[in-house]
């Protein structure tokens, strides 16, 4: 059975930084394309970043430059470093993973929730 | 960058059909995806590429993708498809995916 479980999420001050995992189980995260998606309060889903089984990887515009994707091919978990945190980074993160490559998510994790306030 | 659009709420009574668009310059060259989301859960993948019905998502969801619009449509709405529903296209002139602002359904 396929599971994502984040971890890691928090308060932290602007300007901080923290770092979310990602579990999983069932499948092979190196061998597929990973995704983080986010949804700030009250709002819609917001896709962060993305890392290639090949090991490519892409950001949102909003992110770029502060967050950084990996992973962890020998525990099988996805990280998603956040550096120079916002109060607009506030927000439940979800780790997703894309079905056969670029296309849709099918599963995702329950979410870690990241609220950045002093 | 590329946009979506939907409209932030549609209302239906039940057993009416409910259909939410998605708007994006010529989206039905691109192929949609659609998510529900109830309150404190995470996204359920409802349609993928623009018709296609995962196992265990009932035939009243359906979805169709032509010009510039995509719509999903939901027949004999039932009170527990009150949710979010949220489109999604892979934009590969920019290698990212892209997330339409989301439709409350509402069940009268």
């Amino acid at each position: 059975e396929v599971q994502l479980v984040e971890s890691g999420g928090g308060l932290v001050q602007p300007g901080g930084s923290l770092r979310l995992s990602c579990a999983a189980s069932g499948f092979t995260v190196s061998s597929n394309y990973m995704s983080w998606v986010r949804q700030a309060p009250g709002k819609g889903l917001e896709w962060v970043s993305v890392i290639y089984s090949g090991g490519s990887t892409y950001y949102a515009d909003s992110v770029k430059g502060r967050f950084t994707i990996s992973r962890d091919n020998s525990k099988n978990t996805l990280y998603l470093q956040m550096n120079s945190l916002r109060a607009e980074d506030t927000a439940v993160y979800y780790c997703a993973r894309e079905w056969n490559g670029v296309s849709y998510f099918d599963y995702w994790g329950q979410g870690t929730l990241v609220t950045v306030s002093s | 960058s590329y946009v979506l659009t939907q409209p932030p709420s549609v209302s239906v009574a039940p057993g009416k059909t409910a259909r939410i668009t998605c708007g994006g310059n010529n989206i039905g060259s691109k192929s949609v995806h659609w998510y529900q989301q109830k309150p404190g859960q995470a996204p359920v993948l409802v349609i993928y590429y623009d018709s296609d019905r995962p196992s265990g998502i009932p035939e009243r969801f359906s979805g169709s993708n032509s010009g510039n619009t995509a719509t999903l449509t939901i027949s004999r709405v039932e009170a527990g498809d009150e949710a979010d529903y949220y489109c999604q296209v892979w934009d590969s002139s920019s290698d990212h995916q892209v997330f339409g602002g989301g439709t409350k359904l509402t069940v009268l």
